[in-house]
Order: C-alpha cells, then sequence, then structure tokens
C-alpha cells in the first residue's frame, strides 16, 4: 500500500487562479507535511500541520487535514509564475519514529 | 535563512566504486536524515540519525551504506561498492526535533557508470 499519494497527478491554471491539489494516506498519521520542488533541485518546506489540527495558513497557502477520510488538501490562493513547481505530502507516523513517507507529486503549472 | 548545504551538486562514479556525500544540517538541528529519489520516482527515506547512532533506517539502507558525524557540522552518507541501480538524487535533511519540519539540501545527483 502506498501512504500519501497526490491528486491530480497534473494540473495547468492561469497566473491569478487558485490552485488545490488533495493527498490521501492510509495509516494513522503523527503530523502532515507539504513540500514543494522546483525541477533538479530540493524540497521546500511549506507547512506543517499536527494531526488535532483541521486548518492551517501561511501567506497564499491553505491546508487542510481530515484525519477521519485521512486526507489532506493544500490550496494556492491567486498563483503566480512562480509557483511552477511539484508539491508533495509527506507523513509522519506514530509507529514509524520521525522518517516521511512522501506521494508522487503534483506538477502544477502557472501559465503567465 | 539557514539552510542545509549538499556537495557535491553531482558526483559520477563507476560501478564498484566508494562514494561519500557530504551534508551539513542546520547549526542548532539535533536530528539527520537521508533520503533518495530515484529519476522518476518518489523520494525514500533511507536514515535517520540522532545522538550520534542510527535511529531509523529502511530496507533499503543495507550493509552497502553507512553514515557518520565526524565533527560538528558534517553529517555523511557511505555507499560502499556502488551498483548502477544506486543512482538517484540523494538529499539530506535536519529537523532542530524529531516532531519538526524536516529541512532539506539541494540534493546530491549520484550517477552511476
Amino acid at each position: 500500500s502506498q501512504q500519501g499519494e497526490e491528486d491530480p497527478q497534473a494540473l495547468s491554471i492561469q497566473e491569478g487562479e487558485n490552485a488545490t491539489m488533495n493527498c490521501s494516506y492510509k495509516t494513522s498519521i503523527n503530523n502532515l507535511q507539504w513540500y514543494r520542488q522546483n525541477s533538479g533541485r530540493g524540497l521546500v518546506h511549506l507547512i506543517l500541520i499536527r494531526s488535532n489540527e483541521r486548518e492551517k495558513h501561511s501567506g497564499r497557502l491553505r491546508v487542510t487535514l481530515d484525519t477521519s477520510k485521512k486526507s489532506s488538501s493544500l490550496l494556492i490562493t491567486a498563483s503566480r509564475a512562480a509557483d511552477t513547481a511539484s508539491y508533495f505530502c509527506a507523513t509522519d507516523a506514530y509507529a514509524a519514529g520521525n522518517k516521511l513517507t512522501f506521494g508522487g507529486g503534483t506538477r502544477v503549472l502557472v501559465k503567465p | 535563512e539557514p539552510e542545509v548545504t549538499q556537495t557535491p551538486s553531482h558526483q559520477v562514479t563507476q560501478m564498484g566504486q566508494e562514494v561519500i556525500l557530504r551534508c551539513v544540517p542546520i547549526s542548532n538541528h539535533l536530528y539527520f536524515y537521508w533520503y533518495r529519489q530515484i529519476l522518476g520516482q518518489k523520494v525514500e527515506f533511507l536514515v535517520s540519525f540522532y545522538n550520534n547512532e542510527i535511529s531509523e533506517k529502511s530496507e533499503i539502507f543495507d550493509d552497502q551504506f553507512s553514515v557518520e558525524r565526524p565533527d560538528g557540522s558534517n553529517f555523511t552518507l557511505k555507499i560502499r561498492s556502488t551498483k548502477l541501480e544506486d543512482s538517484a538524487m540523494y538529499f539530506c535533511a535536519s529537523s532542530e526535533r524529531g516532531d519538526q519540519p524536516q529541512h532539506f539540501g539541494d540534493g546530491t545527483r549520484l550517477s552511476i557508470l
């Protein structure tokens, strides 16, 4: 089974539009984190949401977590061309120490 | 803003050779990690390190691999007798505490010929 699967796999939007991507996971988690990766670069941490939190904001980013559905969403509002990147969710589980389990990512293309 | 730095950015090595990938974690962080990403695949956890010892390792992290914190700033991943399938991007990460965000370096692209 795969822990952390993003949906959709790819998303193409116009600058100024909102982008929403979802992440589903299978086992109980401690935290869920969202990362951005520009092509050929490292992973940039965006937001960490804990299992007892339901929503978190950071600038133009909004993350929700529904532990009953084992899912999370990342919303980027008023997107910019610079938001073009792959976005990954990563979970860490109580029984798995601090290791992160990554999903396959959503590739977002923001067209100017 | 403090960042995790990795060297080299690209390493090309003949199959069977040993490689050492280097990382300088963020200075006040206490937890260190290595992950890898094979081209087109997910980022995979390799190992976590805390208090000068391995705290967890994945099935991938077999006897071919080892980690070390040789001094107060560096954190290294050694791969002995490299294989073609070791070709991947290797990422180092660190966190202040175990339940805090992990901050990643830009990675070392390892190419085994």
